[in-house]
């Protein structure tokens, strides 16, 4: 079966400081995959999608940015971190199960920036 | 761009009362997808639409999809404290869409037990 990871599950950084987050997808090859950030009680905002390896689109303009170094492994990084980056982020990749398409999400990464 | 959106923002209700979510697209949708999340947890898929017209049931959630593939809805009957969290309708558009789905902001939902 299929499976998505992510870490780390919850992060506070201070302003100005690195950022990397790490989504790994197991059982399934060649996924379409997703990230997103949720603020607080909010919707989710598509940032980045990638349909292969070294591909990858960005939704919105942002302080952020994403690779794909290998099939199923999707990073979502930062320079230096805004307050406005603090988020509930999310990794998804898209997938079929029984016989039906959907979007399978990780546990999500809630990051604080202070 | 392409825009969903979705209402209402909050719903509380008493348990045992009904509950509606709408949604809305700017563009006509391939098919629409709805989810759930409950409080501190990730999204989980509830259910594809994909005809015009459509209606499926789950139990006691009725979702349908509207005539023009523009809107849908969901409709919890009796709610349960089972039934909190919140709900996220997502559409997609046709073509090339890399199976992007754009998200409608939630609804909210609160049962008073």
């Amino acid at each position: 079966s299929q499976t998505i990871h992510q870490w780390p599950a919850t992060l506070v950084q201070p302003v100005g400081s690195p950022l990397s987050l790490e989504c790994t997808v197991e059982g399934t090859s060649n996924p379409n995959l997703y990230w997103y950030r949720q603020a607080a009680g909010r919707g989710l905002q598509l940032l980045f999608y990638s349909v292969g390896i070294g591909q990858i689109s960005s939704e919105v303009p942002q302080n952020l940015s994403a690779s794909r170094p290998q099939d199923r492994q999707f990073i979502l990084s930062s320079k230096k971190l805004l307050l406005s980056d603090s988020g509930f982020y999310l990794c998804a990749w898209r997938g079929r199960y029984r016989g039906r398409t959907e979007q399978f999400f990780g546990p999500g990464t809630r990051l604080t920036v202070l | 761009g392409q825009q969903v959106m979705q209402i209402p923002q909050y719903q509380h209700v008493q348990e045992g009362e009904d509950f509606t979510t709408y949604c809305n697209s700017s563009t006509t949708l391939s098919n629409i997808q709805w989810y759930k999340q409950r409080p501190g947890g990730h999204p989980v898929f509830l259910i594809q639409l994909v005809k015009s017209g459509e209606v499926k049931k789950q139990k006691r959630l009725t979702f349908q999809f509207g005539e023009a593939k523009k809107n849908s809805s969901l409709h919890i009957t009796a709610t349960q404290t089972t039934d909190v969290g919140t709900y996220f309708c997502a559409g997609r558009l046709g073509g090339t869409s890399y199976g992007k789905l754009t998200f409608g902001q939630g609804t909210i939902l609160t049962v008073h037990p």
